[in-house]
Order: structure tokens, then C-alpha cells, then sequence
């Protein structure tokens, strides 16, 4: 299966400033996603960002807020802009593995807007 | 309206009993494929098993199997033998085949196993 990392782990912020998380691959993948997940709750997808091409952010989510970029086939940001206190979560990326359907998840980044 | 439902909020095991954890899900979909994730405390998402919606045989990983009933619509994760490493969080998930790679997740079970 993939190996996935993310960066950074935790961080702290304050409101009103922005943060962007990093995943990476350890192989070439065409689709990659973003997740978050609120204290207590599941997860829920933010957008699909392909190589070459726009995300697809999901009803909810809006790119001002949640800026993507995927580069290439082995790494993509998410920007959580304008931050508050509502923004602090876990933030997921995932891959799909191959032509199968598994999905894995890298290890997140837990992140708290004070 | 939810297509993933987990009943259980929480659940207690012996250390080294079978524990069987409910997910059912709702989808109108002839292709679609059901997940299964631990999530220990510290956050990250462990895949533990999947079952495609046209696999006859139940999945299986190790202590895990995953007991599908198309029927029914239920697809209930069956660890074997639970240690207390299997202390965790555990959601179902489903993804329609032809909706893009989109999961949708359960609200999940907290799985708490004894000594």
C-alpha cells in the first residue's frame, strides 16, 4: 500500500491566519483526497484534487477558504485560509491504491485556531 | 439522508473474545464498495478491510472478516480473539463506484477492550 506523509503533524494558530498542510506519496496516484474531521465527529470530504486540473470541492466547502494545489501525481496542499476557532480539526489527505478501491489515509494534521 | 449507519456508540470486549461491530448502509447503487477503519487516539486512519458490492465471499484480513449482507444492507466488521491494541475508534465507509473516490463515513464506534 501507499505510504503517505503529511506536514505538519499538530500546529497551533490564531485566528485570521492561514495554514497549509502538505501531503506526499511514495508513488505516482491519480487521485488524492482531503478530509476533515471535527472533534468528535466523523470524517468528512472536502474536495478530490486531480494532477492537471481544478479540485472538486464538495457542498460546504468553498475554494477561498480551502485552497488545493496538486502539482503532480505525488503531492498536494490544502490551505485552511482565514482561519477560526470553527477550523480547528483533524485534516486528512488520502489516496485510492492502484486499480483497486482501497483507500489509505496519510496520519493528519491536527490543527487548533485559538 | 445518512447511507452509512453505526448504531453502536460505544462498545465493551474481553480481552481475547470475538466482537462484532454494526454498520448498514443505504445506496441505490448496483456497484459500491464498504470500508472499514480503526482510529487509535492518535488520529490516523488505519485501513483494515474492504468488500466490493459483486464479491461472493465474505473479506478477510487477518482477525478481521467482514460479514456482508447485500440483502440487508449490512456490512458488520467481526474481530477475533480482540487485544487491547484494538482499543479504538472504528468506522464504516462506503463509496459509490460511480461517484468518484468520495467515502462517506459512519458516525463510528468506540471500541474499548478489557483485561
Amino acid at each position: 500500500s501507499a505510504v503517505i506523509s503529511q506536514k505538519p503533524s499538530r500546529d497551533i494558530c490564531q485566528r485570521g491566519t492561514s495554514l497549509t498542510i502538505q501531503c506526499q506519496v511514495d508513488s505516482q496516484v491519480t487521485m488524492m483526497f482531503w478530509y476533515r474531521q471535527q472533534p468528535g465527529q466523523s470524517l468528512t470530504l472536502i474536495a478530490t484534487a486531480n494532477q492537471g486540473s481544478e479540485a472538486t470541492y464538495e457542498s460546504g466547502f468553498v475554494i477561498d477558504k480551502f485552497p488545493i494545489s496538486r502539482p503532480n501525481l505525488t503531492f498536494s496542499t490544502l490551505t485552511v485560509s482565514n482561519m477560526s476557532p470553527e477550523d480547528s480539526s483533524i485534516y486528512l489527505c488520502s489516496v485510492e491504491d492502484g486499480g483497486a478501491y482501497e483507500q489509505y489515509f496519510g496520519p493528519g494534521t491536527r490543527l487548533t485556531v485559538t | 439522508a445518512q447511507k452509512i449507519t453505526q448504531t453502536q456508540p460505544g462498545m465493551f470486549v474481553q480481552e481475547k473474545e470475538a466482537v462484532t461491530l454494526d454498520c448498514t448502509y443505504d445506496t441505490s447503487d448496483q456497484s459500491y464498495g464498504l470500508f472499514w477503519y480503526k482510529q487509535p487516539s492518535s488520529g490516523e486512519m488505519i485501513f483494515l478491510i474492504y468488500q466490493g458490492s459483486y464479491d461472493e465471499q465474505n473479506a478477510t484480513e487477518g482477525r478481521y472478516s467482514l460479514n456482508f449482507q447485500k440483502a440487508r444492507k449490512s456490512a458488520n466488521l467481526v474481530i477475533s480473539a480482540s487485544q487491547l491494541g484494538d482499543s479504538a475508534m472504528y468506522f464504516c465507509a462506503m463509496r459509490e463506484l460511480y461517484q468518484g473516490g468520495k467515502l462517506i463515513f459512519g458516525q463510528g464506534t468506540e471500541l474499548s477492550v478489557k483485561p
